[in-house]
């Protein structure tokens, strides 16, 4: 079974902190996603990567950077956390046979106050 | 650009069919998924039509007509596990080309 985990469930941070999400992959997947998601907004892209070292824009890159020094990590940082970056942030993978099948890890629930 | 649009609520009894229907825009398109995600869990792949047509998987069925740029989720024999969100999604036709792009998800509610 593939599994995606993500280094915490929930998350709570001061706004101007900087902040890290992980997330690991254990099925050698090329292709590795950040969502965020918000109640009526759905699943918003914020960035992903086909290949180590490398990473693309999603929908909604601002305020949010990524690094993939691994292939079966991806990390979301937040520079400096925003109140309006509060959401529920999913990560997920998927092979480059399987484009439509997609992987999701469990969520990690960030609030910044 | 691309968007999808789905219903954002759908309600049902048990043993009742349903269908949540996508109509999408796209640059180009490569095919249609929908996932399934119960409140608090994580969304799973449940089904992905690349040609016109029905593909059926146990109570789940999907439709896509390339056409009329829309698809459906058909849902048969409704139980009460089967309430959660359901998004339908299209490959990002950008360089890359490996991203998905999801519709704001249908809350399917099921009573008994």
């Amino acid at each position: 079974d593939v599994k995606v985990t993500q280094s915490s469930r929930y998350l709570v941070k001061r706004t101007g902190e900087k902040v890290f999400l992980e997330c690991v992959q254990d099925m050698d997947h090329e292709n590795m996603f950040w969502y965020r998601q918000d109640p009526g907004l759905g699943l918003r892209l914020i960035y992903f990567s086909y290949d180590v070292k490398m990473k693309e824009k999603g929908d909604i890159p601002e305020g949010y950077s990524v690094s993939r020094e691994k292939k079966e990590r991806f990390s979301l940082i937040l520079e400096s956390a925003s109140t309006n970056q509060t959401s529920m942030y999913l990560c997920a993978s998927s092979s480059t046979g399987g484009l439509y099948e997609q992987y999701f890890g469990p969520g990690t629930r960030l609030t910044v106050t | 650009g691309q968007s999808l649009e789905q219903p954002s609520e759908v309600t049902a009894v048990e043993g009742a069919i349903v269908q949540i229907n996508c109509t999408y825009q796209t640059s180009g398109f490569y095919g249609l998924s929908w996932y399934q995600q119960h409140d608090g869990g994580a969304p799973t792949f449940l089904s992905y039509n690349a040609l016109d047509g029905l593909e059926e998987t146990g109570r789940f069925s999907s439709f896509l007509s390339r056409s009329d740029s829309y698809g459906y989720l058909l849902l048969q024999e409704l139980q009460m596990k089967d309430s959660a969100s359901y998004f339908c999604a299209v490959r990002e036709a950008n360089q890359a080309g490996t991203a998905l792009i999801f519709g704001k998800g249908t809350t399917l509610s099921v009573s008994s």
